[in-house]
C-alpha cells in the first residue's frame, strides 16, 4: 500500500514553461487536494476534487489547472510558470467520512520542490 | 470564513522542557481538528486529531483537547526530546473535502 505518490520530487523550470505534477493514491479516497507551502504561510489550498470528474478552486488557483479522470490520479498543471510559483507542492488524499467520531484524516505525498527561474 | 491561527515560531526549548503550541480556530459547526507534523525534507504526517468537543487527541506523548468554548486546540507535551524538532501545523476539516491549515510553528529542541 503506497499511500500517496507524488512525482517529481524536484523540478527547475524556466519562466514561461509548462509542466505537470503527478499525484496518485491507492486508498480509493474520493477527496484529493493540492496545496502549496511557502515560508510563514502554511499550506494554502490550490485546487481540490470530490470525485472523478469533479474539481473546484481553492484559495490560490490562478496559474494552475487540474483534472480528475480517475479516482486514483489528480495531476496539477502549471500553464506558464512564473517565479511566484516557486514553492513546495503537496498532494493530499482525504478520507471520505466526516462527522463526530468518524475516521477522518488527510494523507500527504512527499512533496515536489519547484523552482522557477 | 473558516480559519486557523497558531502561535508564530520559531520555538526553541531545552530537552525535557514542557511544550505548548497554541492554536485557535474560526469555523461554523463542529469541525474535526488536527495536528500535523513535518520533519525536515518530508511531507506532513498526522500527529493527532479530535472530532468532537472535549475530545482529547494523543500520540507519542503529545496531547490536545478540543475546546469548543474557547475555540482552541492547543498542543502540549510534558517532556520534549531532540527528535521532536519539526514544524507543527494545526488544521481543521471545514467541509467534507477541505482541510485548512495554520501557518505552522517551527520547534527546535536543544540537547
Amino acid at each position: 500500500n503506497a499511500g500517496v505518490t507524488q512525482t517529481p520530487k524536484f523540478q527547475v523550470l524556466k519562466t514561461g514553461q509548462s509542466m505537470t505534477l503527478q499525484c496518485a493514491q491507492d486508498m480509493n479516497h474520493e477527496y484529493m487536494s493540492w496545496y502549496r507551502q511557502d515560508p510563514g504561510m502554511g499550506l494554502r489550498l490550490i485546487h481540490y476534487s470530490v470525485g472523478a470528474g469533479i474539481t473546484d478552486q481553492g484559495e490560490v488557483p490562478n496559474g494552475y489547472n487540474v483534472s480528475r479522470s480517475t479516482t486514483e490520479d489528480f495531476p496539477l498543471r502549471l500553464l506558464s510558470a512564473a517565479p511566484s510559483q516557486t514553492s513546495v507542492y503537496f498532494c493530499a488524499s482525504i478520507t471520505s467520512f466526516t462527522g463526530q467520531g468518524a475516521r477522518t484524516e488527510a494523507f500527504f505525498g512527499q512533496g515536489t520542490r519547484l523552482t522557477v527561474v | 470564513g473558516n480559519s486557523v491561527t497558531q502561535m508564530e515560531g520559531p520555538v526553541t526549548l531545552s530537552e525535557e522542557a514542557f511544550l505548548t503550541i497554541n492554536c485557535t480556530y474560526t469555523a461554523t459547526g463542529y469541525p474535526s481538528l488536527f495536528w500535523y507534523v513535518q520533519y525536515p525534507g518530508e511531507g506532513l504526517q498526522l500527529l493527532l486529531k479530535a472530532t468532537k468537543a472535549d475530545d482529547k487527541g494523543s500520540n507519542k506523548g503529545f496531547e490536545a483537547t478540543y475546546r469548543k468554548e474557547t475555540t482552541s486546540f492547543h498542543l502540549e507535551k510534558g517532556s520534549v526530546q531532540v527528535s521532536d524538532s519539526a514544524v507543527y501545523f494545526c488544521a481543521l476539516r471545514s467541509s467534507a473535502s477541505k482541510i485548512i491549515f495554520g501557518s505552522g510553528t517551527r520547534l527546535s529542541i536543544r540537547p
